[in-house]
Formats: structure tokens, sequence, C-alpha cells
């Protein structure tokens, strides 16, 4: 069974740094792209970029090239997502999804989603 | 703004039928397969439409998917209660280079 676990909900001051993470398991981890997709409070979803942990090879959303980091560690089956200066405006729930297999699909398996709260 | 573009909401009768429609373009929708997510309350989007029109197993045949052009719809059969949630669509988009949604479409079944 295809599962992806993400880490806790963090809170943090606007300044801050975090790193969160996505472990995936029941399928080869290095073999797909991982997704980071923003959920504001009631708001859509938003695509942040994608990794292929097999290489590394990363390409982020215009919107958030330069605002977030994206990485994996094909090693430990996990990847990455991390900030170096938090604003109040990341607070919001950040879900790692794996896609689908075949070149140019979308979203197959959902992480349960990581809460960010950004507050002074 | 999203690059696809859905309806934000939509209501039906339990027991009726309702379509959620999805719009796109040559760079996304024209080109690549549509996906369909479930989102209830509270909870991550769950699949439940790949590849314009294939059910995962344990999604009822109520559900169903169609694409023709550079748009998308989800039709759902014989509303229930519990199909009350946001329904997105997605697809990957040649232009951006990742996968794209729509704004999201809640369904009220009332």
């Amino acid at each position: 069974e295809v599962q992806l676990v993400q880490s806790g909900a963090e809170v943090k001051k606007p300044g801050e740094s975090l790193k969160i993470s996505c472990k995936g398991s029941g399928y080869t981890f290095s073999l797909s792209w991982i997704a980071w997709v923003r959920q504001m409070p009631g708001k859509g979803l938003e695509c942040l970029g994608i990794i292929y942990p097999g290489d590394s090879d990363t390409r982020y959303s215009p919107s958030f090239e330069g605002q977030v980091t994206i990485s994996a560690d094909k090693s430990i089956n996990t990847a990455y997502l991390q900030w170096s200066g938090l604003k109040a405006s990341d607070s919001a729930i950040y879900y790692c999804a794996r896609l689908a297999s075949g070149s140019r699909q979308a979203i197959d398996y959902w992480g349960q989603g990581t809460l960010v709260t950004v507050s002074s | 703004q999203s690059v696809l573009t859905q309806p934000p909401s939509a209501s039906e009768t339990p027991g009726q039928s309702v379509t959620i429609s999805c719009s796109g373009s040559s760079s996304n929708i024209g080109r690549n397969n549509v996906y369909w997510y479930q989102q209830l309350p509270g909870t991550a989007p769950k699949l439940l439409i790949y590849k314009n029109n294939q059910r995962p197993s344990g999604v009822p045949d109520r559900f169903s998917g169609s694409k023709s052009g550079t748009s998308a719809s989800l039709a759902i059969g014989g509303l229930r209660s519990e199909d009350e949630a946001d329904y997105y669509c997605a697809t990957w988009d040649d232009s951006l280079g990742g996968p794209v949604f729509g704004g999201g479409t809640k369904l009220t079944v009332l």
C-alpha cells in the first residue's frame, strides 16, 4: 500500500526557519515525482514544486521560486520542504503527494498534510 | 487565480445527478490527462478519477469523468449526503512544467 507520512504540525514565529518532511513507503520512492502542495485557510490547492528523488531534479512553480526549497534523500525515502525566513502568509496546510506513473501526470496519492502556523 | 477554471459552487438534492466542469487550455487539458479529487472537510484530498475517466478501486461507479478538447467534467449520480465536499480537477501543464489545479467546487447536497 502506497503511503506518504508527513511530519507533525508546526508553530513558528516570523523570520524563523523550518523544514518539514514526507516519508514514502509501499513503492519505489526514487522512481516517482513528489509534489508539494499548499492549501491556505479556506482556499484551493497550489503546487509549489516537484522533485524526482532518483536524481533530485527539482522544478519550482514560478510563484514559489526563491521562496521555498524542495529536497529529497532517496536513501531514507524522504522528501523535504523548507523555508529560511517564514512569513505570516506562509501559514497553511502543506501536502506532499506522489505524481502518477508515466510522464506529465498529476497526483495519485496524498500525504495527510502538515499544518504550519506562523504567528508572532 | 487558478490555471484551470471550475464553478465555485454546485448544489443538488439527494438522489439527483450533478456535473462539475473544468476548463483549461491547449497547454494543459488539451494535451494531458485530467484527474479529479474529493476533499472532505478537515481531510486531505482523495483521488476520485485518474487519466480522464478511470476510477481507482473503491470509488463508486456513481462517479465518472470525461474530457473533450480543453475541458473536462466530473459527473456524480445518485447524490448522497456524504458527497458534500470540495472537488478539484488537476492536470499537467506543459508551459509551467508541473501539475496545476482548478479553484475547486464546493458541492452542497440539499
